[in-house]
This record gives C-alpha cells, sequence and structure tokens, in this order.
C-alpha cells in the first residue's frame, strides 16, 4: 500500500486562489518531500522539510509537517494559471531504504 | 548545466519484443534511480543505483525487467517480452547522494513512454 497518500485527489480553484493539499504516511520518516508534475513528464523538487522541522516557505510554498499526526500540508498562495499540475509527496523511511515513496498525487487545476 | 536526460522520448513496441532504456543522469550524481508511472498514477520505485552497484532491486515486477549503470554514469533498463502491462512512463532521477537517497532532492528526467501493442 502506499506509504504517503495525498488528499484530495483532485482540486479546481480559481486564480488567485490559495490552494491546500495534504499528505499523510504511515511510519516514520527521516524528511518528506513535495515535487510537482507537468503534463505526465519529469517531476520537479519542490522542497525538502526534515523530520525535526515543523514549517518552511519557498516562495508562495508554504509546507507544514506534524509527524505527531504523520502529515504534511502543502499551501499554495495567491494561485496562478501555471501552477496547474500534478503535486506529490514523497517520503524518505529508513524502513523503506534509500528510495522515495511517492503518494497517489494531487491533480490541482487553477482556472482563469 | 545539462539535467537528466532521456531516450528515447516515446517508444512503441510490439508485445514480446525487447526494449532499452536509456538514462544520463546529472555529471557527479552519485545516485540513479528509476520508476515507473501508469497513467494517473503515483511512482512505482524500480531500482536505485549508488556508483555502479544496485543496492535494491526490490522495485523490479519480474525477472523480465534488469537494469545497469556503467562507469558510474549512464544506466539502462531493459525490459524483455515486453507485456501490454509495461506500458508506462518510465522515469529516471539522479541525486548526489552518498547514504540514504531520499535526504537529498531528486532530479527527474522527461521520461519515456512506452506503449506495448
Amino acid at each position: 500500500s502506499q506509504q504517503g497518500e495525498e488528499d484530495p485527489q483532485a482540486l479546481s480553484i480559481q486564480e488567485g486562489e490559495n490552494a491546500t493539499m495534504n499528505c499523510s504516511y504511515k511510519t516514520s520518516i527521516n524528511n518528506l518531500q513535495w515535487y510537482r508534475q507537468n503534463s505526465g513528464r519529469g517531476l520537479v523538487h519542490l522542497i525538502l522539510i526534515r523530520s525535526n522541522e515543523r514549517e518552511k516557505h519557498s516562495g508562495r510554498l508554504r509546507v507544514t509537517l506534524d509527524t505527531s499526526k504523520k502529515s504534511s500540508s502543502l499551501l499554495i498562495t495567491a494561485s496562478r494559471a501555471a501552477d496547474t499540475a500534478s503535486y506529490f509527496c514523497a517520503t524518505d523511511t529508513v524502513e523503506y531504504g534509500n528510495k522515495l515513496v511517492f503518494g497517489a498525487g494531487t491533480i490541482l487545476r487553477v482556472k482563469s | 548545466g545539462a539535467g537528466v536526460s532521456q531516450s528515447p522520448s516515446n517508444k512503441v513496441t510490439e508485445k514480446g519484443k525487447d526494449v532499452e532504456l536509456r538514462c544520463d543522469p546529472i555529471s557527479g550524481h552519485t545516485a540513479l534511480y528509476w520508476y515507473r508511472q501508469s497513467l494517473g498514477q503515483g511512482l512505482e520505485f524500480l531500482i536505485y543505483f549508488q556508483g555502479n552497484s544496485a543496492p535494491d532491486k526490490s522495485g523490479l515486477p519480474s525477472d523480465r525487467f534488469s537494469a545497469e549503470r556503467t562507469g558510474g554514469s549512464v544506466s539502462t533498463l531493459t525490459i524483455q517480452r515486453t507485456q501490454q502491462e509495461d506500458s508506462a512512463v518510465y522515469l529516471c532521477a539522479s541525486s548526489p547522494s552518498s547514504g540514504a537517497g531520499g535526504s537529498y532532492e531528486q532530479y527527474f528526467g522527461p521520461g519515456t513512454r512506452l506503449t506495448v501493442t
């Protein structure tokens, strides 16, 4: 089964609104990463948050991590049409060895 | 600098044929990963290389799948006797890791879209 699961599966918002995506995972992590994928091809790394961090910012992106709830959220503020993409969380855990385990992703559509 | 490149970008093959997919990682990156993504799904881990060795092959779905890496650089993923269920996008990523690969961000190539008819 998936280590990381994103919620919602799909999200449609108007340009300028904020978008929030959530990720839940099952086992203890070393870190959690968020990636974006356009048009079903290569992924682009957005942000990495370590298990001892609670919040991280990068431009219009804000990521939070709650290890007690085994969950993370990605907030995109003031969304743009160009933010339309699939967003994946990926976890690095001791249990799964030297690889990232990806969730199924959230499809975000930003309407202009 | 150049990113991760993959070739071919698209491959259509007949069921039962063998295919080779190539990945050129970012120069100097010691870790290389192969993933498979079926339509509308997340990424499925296939295999991980550290240098030329593959400490983790746990994701290879069957013995029809194999991969190698030479010179600590280029990697080839080979699928023998392809089946229709092998149709997917095959993604390669590299990272400058010397330990747990997930502790570093991974840089992805554009993928190879494989269609088995």
